[in-house]
């Protein structure tokens, strides 16, 4: 079936440290890819997507690239800040259920940066 | 900027009392959609509604739920008979399209504590 598998958290940085957190997926089709966010105390909001392979996702300095050949859509930032600590969950849509469940979730990952 | 609202913040239930949950969707949209978060555990789709009916449901919402649009405005969950697993973060969403390369749009969500 469908799936997206996230890194393990929690990951630590400083401030201006590079990010990366990794999200492969198990999928039939061609689904389209997401990275939402959850700062404390608030809901999930989108943080970025790419509809198809190839295609770069970005937002707030956050990229994302559809990489087909590896099933990856890993999350890159060059340089974190304390205000980027939240949780991220990468999702993606089954293109085999339109109207039903929407979206698959990872675990999610949590981000912690200190100054 | 329009968003999804949902109440309580936090509730706290004794075992097989029942709970409702409510949320407020996007007054223009069309899809709605129940997700549950288990402390620690990926985010889990529960149930999807579309016209005034459940257009799919997963394993996890058995007969114990059930979800309501009854004034046009308000979704809501019901939990009939809660047990301690039911304790959980409930996330609302919804959509204005079912094309999977649109937004899904997510409320803060309810954090249930089944004692």
């Amino acid at each position: 079936g469908n799936s997206v598998t996230q890194m393990e958290g929690p990951v630590t940085l400083s401030e201006e440290a590079f990010l990366t957190i990794n999200c492969t997926y198990t999928a039939t089709g061609y689904p389209s890819l997401f990275w939402y966010v959850q700062y404390p105390g608030e809901g999930l909001q989108l943080l970025l997507k790419a509809t198809k392979a190839d295609d770069k996702g970005s937002n707030k300095g956050f990229e994302a690239t559809y990489r087909k050949e590896t099933t990856s859509f890993h999350l890159e930032k060059g340089s974190v800040q304390v205000s980027d600590s939240a949780v991220y969950f990468c999702a993606l849509s089954d293109p085999t259920n339109q109207a039903g469940t929407a979206l698959i979730f990872g675990k999610g990952t949590t981000l912690s940066v200190s100054s | 900027e329009p968003e999804v609202t949902q109440t309580p913040s936090h509730q706290v239930t004794q075992m097989g009392q029942e709970v409702i949950l409510r949320c407020v969707p996007i007054s223009n949209h069309l899809y709605f959609y129940w997700y549950r978060q288990i402390l620690g555990q990926k985010v889990e789709f529960l149930v999807s509604f579309y016209n005034n009916e459940i257009s799919e449901k997963s394993e996890i919402f058995d007969d114990q739920f059930s979800v309501e649009r009854p004034d046009g405005s308000n979704f809501t969950l019901k939990i009939r008979s809660t047990k301690l697993e039911d304790s959980a973060m409930y996330f609302c969403a919804s959509r204005t399209t079912l094309q999977n390369t649109g937004e899904l749009f997510f409320g803060e969500g309810s954090r249930l504590t089944v004692l």
